[in-house]
């Protein structure tokens, strides 16, 4: 079944304790995002990846690191986690660019609480 | 990406036709509208896109009106568990454009609630 898996679903931690959150796609897409969802302000995006060993950075990326080592993997990483970073975190991926036609697959999502 | 303007929530009853509608007077003429829906906290899910004309798919029709400023969806026979938030989204599609081809920018969306 094609999915895109996220780890932990649930997460409850204290300020300053790193934490990764893992995500991985078994669809063979190049690309693949990392969004928050806080309420009121919608999906935001944090970092995203168009290949292996290329990332960028979206619209909120700070506190927040990522890496592409393989394709399947981006992990998003939280090295001194703060609890304005308490929030629902969504993985994404999508087909390559040439036969992109904009639809994104997105995980169950990880909800994070930050005390 | 042009900006999209949808009611913040509609009801409809079980069976019947769910019309969601979503204004896009600023839409180019590259911009496609996309459906996305994402029920009670899990990862939104695709629902169906189109360019100018009218698109079906298992899961619902989209109606673009001719001069492509406002769009709806219709889910043909609404069940309880159709019951979510749907965004329109209108973005370019381009094969070499780089990082902004990807970029869905999610509003608020219409929550729409299906009664029994």
């Amino acid at each position: 079944e094609a999915q895109v898996t996220q780890n932990p679903r649930y997460l409850i931690t204290v300020t300053g304790k790193k934490l990764t959150v893992t995500c991985s796609q078994n669809m063979n897409h190049e690309y693949m995002s990392w969004y928050r969802q806080d309420p009121g302000l919608g999906l935001r995006q944090i970092y995203y990846s168009m290949n292996v060993e290329v990332t960028d950075k979206g619209d909120v990326p700070e506190g927040y690191k990522v890496s592409r080592k393989e394709k399947r993997n981006f992990p998003l990483i939280l090295e001194s986690p703060s609890p304005n970073q308490t929030s629902l975190y969504f993985c994404a991926s999508s087909r390559d660019r040439d036969k992109n036609t904009g639809e994104l697959f997105f995980g169950e999502g990880s909800r994070l609480t930050v005390l | 990406d042009a900006k999209t303007t949808q009611p913040p929530s509609m009801d409809c009853a079980e069976g019947r036709a769910a019309n969601l509608p979503c204004n896009h007077s600023t839409i180019s003429g590259n911009e496609y509208v996309y459906w996305y829906r994402q029920i009670h906290s899990q990862g939104p899910q695709y629902i169906i896109h189109g360019l100018k004309n009218n698109e079906t798919n298992e899961m619902a029709s989209l109606i673009i009106t001719e001069d492509r400023k406002s769009s709806t969806l219709i889910l043909p026979h609404a069940t309880l568990r159709d019951t979510a938030v749907y965004y329109c989204i209108v973005r370019v599609v381009e094969s070499y454009s780089g990082a902004g081809s990807y970029q869905l920018t999610f509003g608020k969306g219409t929550k729409l609630s299906v009664i029994p």
